[in-house]
């Protein structure tokens, strides 16, 4: 079975730019989470999605949004890229939104901001 | 905000060596502490997901015990192999609306 993937590997992209990046969750896991990794420190939760609704959101500017398709496949779209909006961005999928689900992580986005 | 602690931050040790290190996270409205190891290059993989007080979980030679009263979870490996060279983190939920937390994580590395 496929596990999580995501898309593209690897992106660099400009000051002031705006980019996607796509999640595709194991096939039947219906939630998709959104995390942004920095060196040296731990994932930051940014979205979650359910059945195609916001579950969840962590403390990010409005520049950051999301959207979950029926397929419940991903995007995350940030605007007008910061140089601090360098990290890797990780997607993890579980089968429903509870906090005792095991969450599969794809290998992620490594967005570099220049 | 949530604030998850690993220590060490860091861990070398012998291959066969047995190791242990700490996750801690505010006792009040716990809900749910996950551990994942994350290798080099690879996604970071599930590991346990606990949520009862007193709760110990094994896989293989990897177990870790939740103590949910003083807010801290051990994660142990017997018997270190290179292939345990990663680094373990941990995350905590609680029942408000904070999201899931992670720690900073533990890096370790296992020398044959």
């Amino acid at each position: 079975d496929a596990g999580v993937t995501q898309s593209p590997t690897h992106l660099i992209k400009t000051r002031g730019q705006h980019v996607t990046l796509r999640c595709s969750p194991i096939s039947g896991h219906k939630s998709v989470s959104w995390y942004q990794q920095v060196l040296g420190q731990g994932p930051q939760f940014i979205f979650q999605y359910y059945e195609k609704e916001e579950r969840g959101r962590g403390n990010f500017p409005d520049r950051f949004s999301a959207r979950q398709f029926p397929n419940y496949s991903s995007e995350l779209n940030v605007n007008a890229l910061l140089l601090g909006d360098s990290a890797l961005y990780l997607c993890a999928s579980s089968q429903g939104a509870g906090r005792t689900y095991e969450q599969y992580f794809g290998p992620g986005t490594r967005l570099t901001v220049t | 905000i949530l604030n998850v602690e690993q220590s060490p931050q860091s861990l070398h040790v012998q291959e066969g060596d047995s190791t242990n290190f700490t996750c801690s996270f505010p006792s009040s409205n716990f809900y749910a502490l996950h551990w994942y190891r994350w290798e080099t290059a690879k996604s970071p993989e599930a590991l346990f997901v606990m949520t009862l007080n007193g709760d110990e979980k094994k896989k293989g030679r990897i177990s870790a015990t939740l103590n949910t009263k003083e807010g801290y979870s051990y994660l142990y490996i017997k018997g270190s192999q290179p292939e345990d060279s990663a680094t373990y983190l941990c995350a905590s939920w609680d029942s408000g609306n904070t999201p899931l937390v992670f720690g900073k994580g533990t890096r370790l590395s296992v020398i044959a």
